[in-house]
């Protein structure tokens, strides 16, 4: 199984909802990401795992919340999002040798949220 | 910090050869090459790791200059299926972020 499967694929919240984006792989990998990509633009870095600890985290607002509950489950907890932060959210995972990610990175579909 | 790429975009007739550089500030431990077609995500073509790495899938190679920080992927003889955004990835020699690079917008035309 090589495949990271994000939910759900379409979100459409309000700006006072709570809602999470969900994130799953199988293949052991011990680093999982969290991106989020404008259209037509590079995926930026929000948020890097690590063997199920917060190890980077991009300067990015507090209305977006990891959460890493176990090495194969990534979740984004969303609360008082702007209009701004409508965009795709994807996750992936790599392994890591030394602390580093020196594979391949493998990418979910990505959730394509919208924010009213 | 974010890599940068050049050019910003290309059309190809089908056929034809394109080179995609990506250029980093930083030292550099590793580059990644992505291609990511429109609504879907971005899928591993091939990682570089050492300086003067050479690495290629019968048309689609790329290089690593260590000393420069600078990457290139090659791509010759380009089919339609080729056309798609491309981004470098890098990962610095101090800290483990992955940083996407500006991206090259490639169209392959008949």
């Amino acid at each position: 199984d090589t495949e990271v499967t994000q939910t759900p694929k379409h979100l459409v919240m309000g700006m006072t909802n709570k809602k999470s984006l969900k994130c799953e792989q199988h293949m052991g990998h011990r680093a999982m990401y969290w991106y989020k990509q404008k259209a037509k633009k590079p995926p930026e870095l929000m948020f890097v795992y690590s063997y199920e600890k917060l190890s980077i985290n991009e300067s990015v607002p507090s209305r977006f919340s990891p959460e890493c509950p176990n090495s194969s489950l990534l979740n984004l907890h969303l609360h008082a999002l702007q209009p701004e932060d409508s965009a795709l959210y994807l996750c992936a995972s790599s392994q890591m040798s030394k602390g580093r990610m020196n594979t391949e990175a493998f990418f979910g579909q990505g959730t394509r949220l919208t924010v009213v | 910090q974010q890599p940068v790429q050049s050019p910003q975009a290309v059309i190809l007739r089908e056929g034809e050869d394109a080179v995609i550089n990506c250029s980093s500030s930083k030292a550099l431990y590793s580059v990644h090459w992505y291609r990511q077609k429109h609504g879907e995500a971005p899928v591993f073509l091939m990682i570089l790791l050492k300086g003067g790495e050479q690495k290629g899938h019968e048309k689609i190679s790329a290089s690593f200059n260590e000393k420069k920080q600078q990457s290139s992927l090659y791509l010759t003889a380009s089919q339609l299926s080729y056309s798609g955004t491309y981004f470098c990835g890098t990962e610095e020699v101090t800290g483990n972020q992955f940083y996407f690079g500006t991206g090259t917008s490639l169209t392959v035309i008949p």
